[in-house]
């Protein structure tokens, strides 16, 4: 059980395009879903926490207006990197848990390639 | 804010030795969750610890957490080559999960 599904898995775009990242709890209702980037060979970086239902909470020097985070119902909660440039290439990495703070399911992860 | 930080970065083994990796808080938890993300994956969850002193094993995998709760360890008992990847401890207080920088294992045949 606890099966998370993130999708895509690799997006190559031009720059100004925006990219929407989905993630879906399979087989659970993740009351929580977090949003994480990680750079090569280094650990995962918080961008927001969402709960279903409410606005995100995002961390300090991430931007709410170019990463958009709706968690519309208990089983899905989407990334939004609006007007993509270079420097978001990156791996996003979504995962969810049943309440705050209970171990996290992750997604496999969207390598981002902005051109 | 709280910090959880994880050493040794990185570590390389020979086949049949041990591992082990060190958690540290600035703060105390109330619980602290492992996990393993193999090269090319997605962080998969190992186990959370929630008692003071608590100690956890998983066949050659043992887990501790600390009386004080601010420090674990993950301990494998002669490594084989399934168990490289990089291994993140990840603490929580009264702030949502925060991960440390993870050790990375390499094991040589």
């Amino acid at each position: 059980g606890a099966v998370v599904s993130q999708h895509p898995s690799w997006v190559i775009c031009k720059s100004g395009t925006s990219v929407k990242i989905e993630c879906r709890s399979l087989d659970f209702q993740a009351t929580t879903m977090f949003w994480y980037r990680q750079f090569p060979k280094q650990s995962l970086m918080l961008m927001a926490t969402s709960n279903e239902g409410s606005k995100a909470t995002y961390e300090q020097g991430v931007e709410k207006d170019k990463f958009l985070i709706n968690h519309a119902s208990l089983t899905l909660s989407t990334l939004t990197v609006t007007s993509a440039h270079p420097e978001d290439s990156s791996f996003y990495i979504c995962s969810a848990s049943r309440w705050s703070n209970q171990p996290q399911h992750f997604g496999d992860g969207t390598r981002l390639s902005i051109l | 804010g709280q910090q959880v930080m994880q050493i040794p970065q990185y570590q390389h083994v020979q086949e049949g030795e041990d591992f082990t990796t060190y958690c540290n808080s600035s703060t105390t938890l109330s619980n602290i969750q492992w996990y393993k993300q193999r090269p090319g994956g997605h962080p998969v969850f190992l186990i959370q610890l929630v008692k003071s002193g608590e100690v956890k094993k998983q066949k050659r995998l043992t887990f501790q957490f600390g009386e004080a709760k601010k420090n674990s360890s993950l301990h494998i008992t002669a490594t084989q080559t399934t168990d490289v990847g990089t291994y993140f401890c990840a603490g929580s207080g009264n702030t949502p999960l925060v991960f440390g920088k993870g050790t990375r294992l390499s094991v040589i045949a």
